[in-house]
């Protein structure tokens, strides 16, 4: 079956800390993998998208994700955090034959100061 | 652009009403879908649409109901409201050129319902 399993569901780090969240699908065929923000109160935002080539993707807000094909992983990175990117993370998987994404559960992420 | 656009913000209705979801782009694009979210389950696709005239059931359709005459246009329809409908539902909309989960989905606001 389909599915993206996103095992942390609340983080807390402190602003200028690093982090690292966490993303496994199970999907079978090649997968299309997103990740997508939502701040409070707000739709969901891309953050950036795999598809294929670089295992490594840069996305917006100095965010970046690594695709590892045989842990089925695509982790969200960043390696300095800001206060503003307190919000809910979503990873999502999709395929060139579906019209559809599967999304996992989310990771609330909270920043201290 | 106004992007994608969703009326009402919030709505409360009692159980045995209905009432339509509102979703509007503005960016020519193909495909629609119709997601609710519920605490702690993250987003589930309700129905979707991958071109005017043309929908399609996603995982959780059943209370609902859509319709799609124009490009930019997509209702939701909730026929008999129960509580197990309250959530928020979010409209999105993607180009749709090389397939619909290539292209980015383009969120919109939300609806906030309720159903006591």
């Amino acid at each position: 079956a389909q599915s993206v399993t996103q095992p942390d569901i609340h983080i807390t780090v402190s602003e200028g800390a690093s982090l690292e969240l966490r993303c496994n699908y199970s999907y079978g065929a090649t997968p299309y993998l997103f990740w997508y923000v939502q701040s409070p109160g707000q739709g969901l935002q891309l953050l950036l998208k795999y598809f294929s080539g670089d295992t490594l993707v840069q996305g917006i807000k100095g965010f970046e994700a690594e695709f590892k094909r045989s842990q089925s992983s695509f982790n969200l990175r960043k390696p300095s955090v800001h206060w503003s990117d307190a919000a809910e993370y979503f990873c999502a998987v999709g395929g060139y034959n579906t019209d559809k994404l599967i999304f996992g559960t989310g990771t609330r992420l909270q920043v201290f100061p | 652009n106004a992007g994608v656009t969703q009326t009402p913000k919030f709505r409360i209705l009692k159980i045995g009403q209905s009432m339509t979801l509102q979703c509007a782009q503005d960016m020519n694009h193909n495909y629609m879908y119709w997601y609710r979210q519920d605490p702690g389950m993250g987003l589930k696709l309700i129905y979707y649409s991958v071109g005017a005239g043309i929908t399609d059931k996603g995982e959780v359709p059943n209370g609902y109901n859509v319709s799609r005459s124009t490009t930019e246009d997509f209702p939701l329809r909730l026929e008999l409201a129960a509580p197990s409908q309250t959530s928020v539902y979010f409209c999105a909309s993607s180009y749709g050129q090389g397939g619909g989960t290539t292209d980015t989905q383009y969120f919109g606001p939300g609806t906030r319902l309720t159903v006591l």
